[in-house]
């Protein structure tokens, strides 16, 4: 079945820098790839999202890009500020196209 | 709209005990999902149900079972409760299968001793 390594595990950047997470994934026929924020406490909500017809997609300072041939994809965040502090999880369709696995997640901590 | 709705919100159960997770979505979404969360394990998928009338194994699905009630709710029972079953589960539900954005429940708090 489909396999989502993500890294790193723990991030800490200062406040305006970038960050990059990382995910690869098993299955060359997924494709659907969507990316969770989770606050402390509280659900994981999705960011931002691909699609492999789409290399590469962004969203105001959140980006997220995809190499279907390395089976890889990373959510790219700039300009960083303290509210994006969060776990970050990304996810990838299984085969059937009829759910997600999902990465163990990236804690990002941005410090001002 | 409440959109996606779980019951209860924390729940202590001793080894042994069994007991059932409610979840239920008003958004006409086709596709429910119950995952559990772990620390440093991610979200890992116990069972879903792709469409009302059906329901597929996950990653973990050992020690679960679920019920489809109908096309709102979908249910997740723990018949002899575990410690290692101590968790926090995630209800979840999205319109047709992995092409749209999954909604997520706020989630029950479960502490088996």
């Amino acid at each position: 079945g489909e396999n989502v390594e993500q890294h790193p595990s723990t991030l800490s950047v200062q406040e305006g820098d970038s960050a990059v997470i990382k995910c690869t994934y098993s299955d060359s026929a997924s494709n659907y790839f969507p990316w969770y924020k989770q606050e402390l406490g509280k659900r994981p909500q999705l960011i931002i999202d691909i699609r492999s017809n789409v290399g590469e997609k962004k969203d105001q300072r959140i980006a997220v890009t995809l190499n279907k041939t390395a089976k890889h994809f990373s959510l790219h965040i700039t300009e960083t500020q303290p509210e994006d502090s969060a776990v970050y999880f990304c996810a990838a369709a299984n085969q059937a196209g009829t759910a997600l696995i999902f990465g163990k997640g990236t804690t990002l901590s941005v410090s001002s | 709209n409440a959109g996606v709705t779980q019951t209860p919100k924390f729940q202590v159960l001793k080894t042994g005990q069994s007991m059932t997770l409610q979840c239920a979505q008003d958004m006409n979404h086709n596709s429910m999902y119950w995952y559990r969360q772990d620390p440093g394990m991610g979200l890992r998928l116990i069972y879903y149900s792709a469409s009302e009338g059906t329901t597929d194994k996950g990653e973990v699905p050992n020690g679960y079972n679920v019920s489809r009630l109908n096309k709102r709710e979908f249910s997740l029972r723990l018949e002899s409760a575990a410690p290692s079953q101590t968790s926090v589960y995630f209800c979840a539900s999205t319109k047709q299968r992995q092409q749209y954005e999954q909604y997520f429940g706020p989630g029950t708090r479960l502490t088996v001793t």
